[in-house]
């Protein structure tokens, strides 16, 4: 049981590139989240999932893509890279909603834009 | 919508000695309250939540937090650290009915030998 997978680890993109980071569950969970962590900032919500099909925006989902078509992967899509997007960018998965369930992180992807 | 404030980005204690990180929230509707715990380079872990009923609730390895409604905040205390406790804490908050929630800022815990 490998709980939540984040691929890569670690990422340098040029400033219009592209990229897709990958995010993948083994536990079921029909939620699952997109995080970005500024420093001094915590953590910002950019997407989350209800189910495979489903998604719905965050507090920050400008310049971001996401797409859930099994219950499993949840990728997150960077079109055209921008400094302001280098960040450390998590996925996280619950059984059910935001309110009053535990989710569980993955250790996270950190990208530098320049 | 809701927020949350932790008051104390750093927190520097020496070992053995009690600690307090100091959460609060606003909210116009009731709240499920969340600390969750980032240890360097790994993702965050659910220390502990408060969705109802007894307004104390305790983790498996020592901290404890209570709800203080009148008050709104949710401080994260511990009797006695270790140095294991070295981390970045974050206090959280969701609606009981809304699918947002909200981070704090976070407070990072340097337990001192």
């Amino acid at each position: 049981n490998a709980g939540v997978t984040q691929t890569p680890k670690f990422r340098i993109l040029k400033i219009g590139q592209s990229m897709t980071l990958q995010c993948t569950q083994d536990m079921n969970h029909n939620y699952m989240y997109w995080y970005r962590q500024d420093p001094g900032m915590g953590l910002k919500l950019i997407y989350y999932s209800v189910g495979a099909g489903i998604t719905d925006k965050g507090e920050v989902p400008n310049g971001y893509n996401v797409s859930r078509s099994t219950t499993e992967d949840f990728p997150l899509r960077l079109e055209l890279a921008a400094p302001s997007q280098t960040s450390v960018y998590f996925c996280a998965s619950s059984s059910g909603g935001l309110a009053g369930e535990t989710q569980y992180f993955g250790p996270g992807t950190r990208l530098l834009v320049l | 919508a809701q927020s949350v404030t932790q008051l104390d980005s750093q927190v520097p204690v020496f070992e053995e000695a009690p600690v307090e990180l100091r959460c609060n929230y606003s909210s116009s509707v009731s709240v499920y309250l969340f600390w969750y715990v980032q240890y360097p380079n790994q993702g965050l872990q659910l220390l502990l939540k408060y969705l109802s009923g007894s307004t104390l609730v305790e983790s498996i390895n020592g901290f404890e937090a209570e709800f203080n409604k009148s008050q709104t905040s949710f401080h994260l205390r511990k009797p006695s650290v270790h140095i294991s406790d070295t981390a970045e804490y974050f206090c959280a908050v969701s609606s009981n009915t809304g699918n947002q929630f909200y981070f704090g800022t976070g407070t990072s815990l340097t337990v001192i030998p």
